[in-house]
């Protein structure tokens, strides 16, 4: 069946470096995906997307790669500050023959941990 | 100030009684849905609405019921709630079923 997976549960850096989340999918047929941050007690919050049709978006400090040869999408963070720290989540957005199914799959999620 | 609203953020309730979670938003969204997330598990979908009077099943609807009367409000009913849907529900909001804005999420607790 269709699943959204990360690579690592948890992912530690320290300030200043970069970092790199890593999301796998397996639909093919996916459309759009989407990666999200949740901070303790918060909902997820939008950070950046990207349709099938890219390989690459940038935003403020982070930039998402699709791969959709391996069906594998990252995210980047770049200086990664302390409140980086989050689950990261990417998302998976089902499209059908007639466009937006309204379903989205989400990954198991990747823990960031900032070191000062 | 743009938001998804849920209440209560916190409940504990008993085994059988029926129980209403309330969503709203205020982005004259079409797109409104329900999750909930567990630990080991993430996020998973219950149920959403492309629009007024239209919902689906998401990929664990069991248990759960939706309604959307409106376009701003779309509650979660469980019927007979039982422990194993104690979890962390979020319902989200989205211009068109993409880009989805969540709530702060509510809590609950069956016993």
């Amino acid at each position: 069946g269709e699943s959204v997976g990360l690579h690592l549960p948890t992912l530690s850096v320290q300030e200043g470096d970069n970092s790199i989340i890593n999301c796998a999918y397996s639909n093919s047929a996916s459309d759009y995906f989407i990666w999200y941050k949740q901070e303790s007690g918060k909902g997820p919050q939008f950070i950046i997307d990207i349709r099938s049709n890219m390989d690459k978006r940038q935003g403020q400090r982070v930039t998402v790669l699709l791969n959709k040869t391996v069906k594998h999408l990252s995210l980047q963070i770049a200086a990664t500050q302390p409140g980086d720290s989050a689950v990261y989540f990417c998302a998976e957005n089902m499209w059908g023959g007639s466009g937006n199914t309204g379903k989205l799959i989400f990954g198991q999620g990747t823990t960031l941990q900032v070191k000062p | 100030e743009a938001q998804v609203t849920q209440n209560p953020r916190y409940l504990i309730t008993v085994t059988g009684k029926k129980l209403t979670v309330t969503c709203s938003q205020n982005m004259n969204h079409e797109y409104m849905s329900w999750y909930r997330q567990d630990p080991g598990l993430g996020l998973r979908q219950i149920y959403y609405s492309m629009n007024v009077e239209v919902t689906d099943k998401g990929d664990v609807p069991e248990g759960y019921k939706v309604s959307r009367k409106e376009k701003r409000n779309f509650p979660l009913i469980l019927e007979s709630p039982s422990p194993n849907q104690t979890s962390l529900y979020f319902c989200a909001s989205s211009p068109q079923g993409d880009t989805q804005y969540f709530g702060p999420g509510t809590r609950l607790t069956v016993l």
